[in-house]
Formats: structure tokens, C-alpha cells, sequence
């Protein structure tokens, strides 16, 4: 079963800073895909960026990047220059091969200070 | 030109009541699902549709029911509702060979 862990409820962040929201993730499918959202206090879900399990590279997406540490199991996001608008929750999310549905962590809450 | 739609975006009714969440996706996408965020914001599968056909039902009591009358559309009917149906509902959608799901703006359901 697919299993996906993120051990920081909130997170501070100063403006400007970068900052890394942790992920890890249980799967025995070799082939999977590795998601983050966000959703600000409005409620809608927001797809930040992807990850394959064979991708080579570490995905990235503007301020987005996704670390990519296979053999450990993570797939954290780093922020870069963080903006006052960046305050919301976080969530990751896997899936395996196939069309199957999304499996997702608790989320972190991340506050960007001015 | 919204992606995934979804109607009402608040729902408050009274405990006993039926009630239907509506979702409608203009993508060509094939396969449909409904989560739902409890009040911990822990999002869980619910369904899924394939085709207009289940694929996935997780535990969900049988109250809930869901409806896929054609491949854009995925409705959600729950019955007898009671106080722990209070939550948000998001239906998303995918393509098979695709990656990324694309979710509605969800349905805050409040049962009071």
C-alpha cells in the first residue's frame, strides 16, 4: 500500500528565504508518480509540480523544485524567494502506475512573515 | 472555461436530509474521482470512475452513491446525512496516459 509521510504540520518562513517542505513515501510499485498542491485559505487545489519515478532530473517549476532523493524514499519541495502569498497549505501526494487515484500526506502549513 | 466545476460550492442542510454535489469536467478526460477533506484537511479517495464506470469505492458508508452519466460528469448523491458528512467534497479528473489531476474548486458541506 502506498504510504505518503509529511512530518512538519506548520512551517516559518521569512520572505525572500527559501524553504524546504519535507515528503516521504512507502510504495512496493516500481513505477509512480509524486505530486505537491497547494491550497491557500480559499480551498481550491493547486498543482505546483510532478515527479516520475524514472525522471533523471529533479522536476522544477519557477520557484518550485522538487529534491528528489530515490533511494531514501523523499521527494521534498524547496521554495525559492519566498512571497507573502506563498502562505497556505501544502500537500504531497503519490500515486503508482496506472490511472489510479492520489494517496496524500496530512500537509504542512506554511506561514511566509514579512 | 473552467477545467473541473463543481456545484454547490456550500451545501448546509439539516441531519436526515439527501443531498446532491454535482461535478462537471470540460476536459475529455477519462477518468473522474471524489475526495473528501475532513476537518483535519486530510484528504482521502472516495471514488473513482473509469469511463463512467467504478473502479475504486473505498470504505464509504452506501449512503453515499455516486452517479456518472456520461464521461464529463460525476455526481455525488448522500443520503440520510448525518453530522460527520460535514466536510469538503473535491471531484477531480485525469487522463489515463496523462499525469497531473485536475481538481474542482470543492463543496463545503456543513451539516448541522
Amino acid at each position: 500500500a502506498q504510504k505518503i509521510t509529511q512530518t512538519q504540520p506548520g512551517m516559518f518562513v521569512q520572505e525572500k528565504e527559501a524553504v524546504t517542505l519535507d515528503c516521504t513515501y512507502d510504495t512496493s510499485d516500481p513505477s509512480y508518480g509524486l505530486f505537491w498542491y497547494k491550497q491557500p485559505s480559499s480551498g481550491e487545489m493547486i498543482f505546483l509540480i510532478y515527479q516520475g519515478s524514472y525522471d533523471q532530473q529533479n522536476a522544477t517549476e519557477g520557484r518550485y523544485s522538487l529534491n528528489f532523493q530515490k533511494a531514501r524514499k523523499s521527494a521534498n519541495l524547496v521554495i525559492s524567494a519566498s512571497q507573502l502569498g506563498d502562505s497556505a497549505m501544502y500537500f504531497c501526494a503519490m500515486r503508482d502506475s496506472g490511472n489510479t487515484p492520489l494517496v496524500f500526506g496530512k500537509g504542512t502549513r506554511l506561514s511566509v512573515i514579512a | 472555461d473552467t477545467a473541473v466545476s463543481q456545484t454547490p460550492k456550500y451545501l448546509v442542510t439539516q441531519m436526515g436530509n439527501d443531498k446532491s454535489i454535482k461535478c462537471e469536467q470540460n476536459l475529455g478526460h477519462d477518468t473522474m474521482y471524489w475526495y473528501k477533506q475532513d476537518s483535519k484537511k486530510f484528504l482521502k479517495i472516495m471514488f473513482s470512475y473509469n469511463n463512467k464506470e467504478l473502479i475504486i469505492n473505498e470504505t464509504v458508508p452506501n449512503r453515499f452513491s455516486p452517479k456518472s452519466p456520461d464521461k464529463a460528469h460525476l455526481n455525488l448523491h448522500i443520503n440520510s446525512l448525518e453530522l460527520g458528512d460535514s466536510a469538503v467534497y473535491f471531484c477531480a479528473s485525469s487522463q489515463v496516459t496523462g499525469l497531473e489531476q485536475y481538481f474542482g474548486p470543492g463543496t463545503r458541506l456543513t451539516v448541522t
